[in-house]
């Protein structure tokens, strides 16, 4: 079983819809979380940290439950910029590297 | 932000020669560099943790002989694939922090590595 797992799309969206990507961790010592996004033959790119206690960041809204180890990622009025991979990362107690899960690929449509 | 670059951005070689990465931090000071590993279609896979001065830590199944990392100064660490295959064929990528509290990781580039 993968330490974090993503459904990996890909979600195909028209621009202005809402859409929601979900994200489970295995590790019950995670510690940070984060969400990235990924465009084609990049680097991976902070979107935004995860907090318990849920936090926005204009149209992103992120949301983490620790005790059911799962993190989410909603996307409103979503725009043609949007389109890209978003990863799920998280850190652990002890353990400065990050862990990434596959990505959930998003498409938005015109 | 912090900007760590990453060189060269491709390469292609054949099989068997050695291919050298480097990555480094250009406004910070850079205590840890991480160097990942990701295949299409895949996530990032850590391959080793480098620490300024010491010898890097590697990954379970990651070969430290094929896969040589440097890490000499503050601002920039190597990677060296040795002996490359085709099955090494990836794109490497590497991060850098300077630690602190929230130790943000700055992402390189990437270097795009096609072994013939």
């Amino acid at each position: 079983r993968k330490e974090v797992e993503q459904d990996p799309g890909p979600f195909n969206v028209p621009e202005g819809a809402t859409v929601a990507f979900n994200c489970t961790y295995s590790n019950s010592a995670s510690q940070s979380f984060f969400w990235y996004r990924q465009d084609c033959r990049k680097e991976p790119k902070l979107l935004m940290s995860v907090y318990s206690s849920g936090n926005e960041d204009g149209r992103f809204t992120a949301q983490l439950n620790r005790a059911s180890q799962y993190i989410s990622l909603l996307i409103r009025d979503s725009k043609l910029s949007d389109s890209a991979t978003y990863l799920c990362v998280v850190t652990h107690t002890g353990r400065r590297a990050l862990t990434f899960g596959s990505g959930t690929r998003l498409q938005v449509q015109p | 932000g912090a900007v760590v670059s990453q060189h060269p951005s491709r390469v292609i070689c054949k099989s068997g020669t050695s291919v050298k990465i480097e990555c480094r931090s250009l406004d910070f000071q850079a205590t840890t560099m991480f160097w990942y590993r990701q295949f299409p279609k895949q996530s990032l896979m850590l391959m080793a943790t480098s620490n300024e001065g010491s010898k890097a830590t590697y990954e379970q199944g990651v070969e430290k002989d094929k896969f040589l990392i440097n890490h000499a100064s503050l601002t920039l660490s190597t990677l060296t694939v040795t002996s490359a295959h085709p099955e090494d064929s990836s794109f490497y990528i590497c991060s850098a922090t300077s630690g602190g509290i929230q130790e943000t990781q700055y992402f390189g580039p990437g270097t795009r590595l096609l072994v013939l």
